[in-house]
C-alpha cells in the first residue's frame, strides 16, 4: 500500500529552527510537495522536490532523498505566524497526490 | 497567478436539502480539478478527481450519487451535496491543476495543485 508518515505534533520556540520529517512508500514517484495549512484555511504551497537535494526558499528549505524515501522541511527563524499544520504529499505514478496526515507545529514565545 | 476561488465560503442548510459548491480557476485553465473533504483536526481526504468534459473518478467509499461533480469547462467545477445530512458537515476544499503549459515538467506548476479557500458546510 501507499503510506506517508510524519510526526503528529511538534513544538518549537520563536526564533529557533525546526525540522519536520516525512517518510514515504508509494507506487512510483513524481515529486514531493510540502504545504502549510492554518486552522480553518485551505493549504498553501510551500515547496516541490523531484530531484535529490536541498531546495532553499527564504526561511524555509526542503530536502529530498529518493533512495531513502525521505524528505524534511526546515523552518528557520521561527515566527509565531508559522504555527500551522505542515502537510507532506507525494505524487505517485498516476500523478495523484498521496497526503500525509500533517504535522501540527506549535510555536511558543 | 494560479488563483482558485470557491463559492460559497460557508453555508448552513437543513437536512435533506441539496447544496452546490462552485470551484473556479481564475487565471489559468484547469485540466484537472480535485475535491477534498476535511474533518476537524484531520488531514485532507480526496473525494474525487475530475477532468474537463469527462466523468469524475471517485475515491473508494465516496458515494457518487450523493456527491455530484460536474466539470463543464476548463475553469469551473461544481460539487453538489444531495440530500445533505448532519454527518456531511465538513470543510470542502477544491484544487485545480494546470497540467502541461509548455513548461518544463520539473517545474512545480506542471503538477502543483492550487487550492481554493474552502467551503464550510453545516447541515442542521
Amino acid at each position: 500500500g501507499q503510506n506517508i508518515d510524519q510526526p503528529t505534533e511538534m513544538t518549537a520556540t520563536e526564533g529557533a529552527i525546526v525540522q519536520i520529517n516525512c517518510t514515504y512508500q508509494t507506487s512510483g514517484f513524481n515529486g514531493l510537495f510540502w504545504y502549510q495549512q492554518h486552522a480553518g484555511e485551505a493549504p498553501t504551497f510551500l515547496s516541490y522536490n523531484v530531484l535529490d537535494g536541498l531546495e532553499e526558499k527564504g526561511r524555509f528549505s526542503s530536502f529530498l532523498s529518493r533512495s531513502k524515501g525521505y524528505s524534511y522541511l526546515l523552518l528557520k527563524e521561527l515566527q509565531m505566524k508559522d504555527s500551522a499544520s505542515y502537510l507532506c504529499a507525494v505524487m505517485d505514478s498516476n500523478y495523484q497526490l498521496i497526503w500525509g496526515a500533517g504535522t501540527k507545529l506549535i510555536i511558543k514565545p | 497567478g494560479a488563483v482558485v476561488s470557491q463559492h460559497p465560503s460557508w453555508v448552513i442548510c437543513k437536512s435533506g436539502t441539496s447544496v452546490k459548491i462552485e470551484c473556479r480557476s481564475l487565471d489559468f485553465q484547469a485540466t484537472t480539478m480535485f475535491w477534498y473533504r476535511q474533518f476537524p483536526k484531520q488531514s485532507l481526504m480526496l473525494m474525487a478527481t475530475s477532468n474537463e468534459g469527462s466523468k469524475a473518478t471517485y475515491e473508494q467509499g465516496v458515494e457518487k450519487d450523493k456527491f455530484l461533480i460536474n466539470h463543464a469547462s476548463l475553469t469551473l467545477s461544481t460539487l453538489t451535496v444531495t440530500s445533505a445530512h448532519p454527518e456531511d458537515s465538513s470543510f470542502y476544499i477544491c484544487s485545480a491543476r494546470g497540467g502541461a503549459r509548455g513548461i518544463e515538467e520539473r517545474n512545480s506548476f506542471f503538477y502543483e495543485q492550487y487550492f481554493g479557500p474552502g467551503t464550510r458546510l453545516t447541515v442542521t
